[in-house]
């Protein structure tokens, strides 16, 4: 597509539940990125994948974070048993690869209620 | 470990007046450097990138940045802010490896015009 689509664009989750977030970024991009920006914080790195190469995981907050990339495109990053303060917007970006070009979505609002 | 750092957490200016946003960098090396734009609700907007060549660069919208080496600095400015101009604005930085590599981000600075 033309641009990184996100969805859905808001989730409202009762506490405990699980939740799956998607995305689908630039045709073509092999890098995919997902961040969450929470209230008044900057941008958290979460996790990234780069072709057919292991992800870095290195930002995931606990075990109940998880992310896939089927086939190279599409991501679904999947939250399981929500706390309150896993209420942020969730950003995926994607780019070429070699730092550069990254492009990103509208993002997902999650709110644990 | 690199890392950036926003000095300024909110800034106000009036439409009209110039613009500058601070932005300081701490890696060994010339990493790949970014400003992007947040208007409410919305997703992240690239303003301009360096990476390598000329320290000035210009971007969308009338703004440019100045890389400082020894200041490990890239602050972005404008020279008239126009009241749509109000939003979040996030520096960030790759480090220069040629592979994908995550961004770092600023914990941003807001601007907010006034007119």
């Amino acid at each position: 597509g033309a641009g990184v689509s996100q969805s859905p664009s808001n989730k409202v989750t009762e506490k405990g539940k699980d939740v799956e977030l998607r995305c689908d970024p630039i045709s073509g991009h092999t890098a995919l990125y997902w961040y969450r920006q929470s209230l008044g914080q900057g941008l958290e790195f979460l996790i990234y994948f780069q072709g057919n190469s292991a992800p870095d995981k290195s930002g995931l907050p606990s075990d109940r974070f998880s992310a896939e990339r089927t086939g190279g495109s599409v991501s679904t990053l999947t939250i399981q048993r929500t706390q309150q303060e896993d209420s942020a917007v969730y950003l995926c970006a994607s780019s070429l690869g070699g730092g550069v070009g990254y492009t990103f979505g509208s993002g997902t609002r999650l709110t644990v209620v | 470990a690199q890392s950036v750092t926003q000095p300024d957490i909110h800034i106000t200016v009036s439409e009209g007046a110039s613009l500058e946003l601070r932005c300081n960098y701490s890696y060994g090396a010339t990493p790949y450097l970014f400003w992007y734009v947040q208007s409410p609700g919305q997703g992240l907007q690239l303003l301009l990138k360096y990476f390598s060549g000329d320290t000035l660069v210009q971007g969308i919208k009338g703004f440019e940045a100045e890389f400082k080496r020894s200041q490990s600095s890239f602050n972005l400015r404008k020279p008239s802010v126009h009241w749509s101009d109000a939003a979040e604005y996030f520096c960030a930085v790759v480090r220069n490896t040629g592979t994908a590599s995550k961004l770092t981000f600023g914990t941003g600075t807001r601007l907010q015009v006034t007119l």
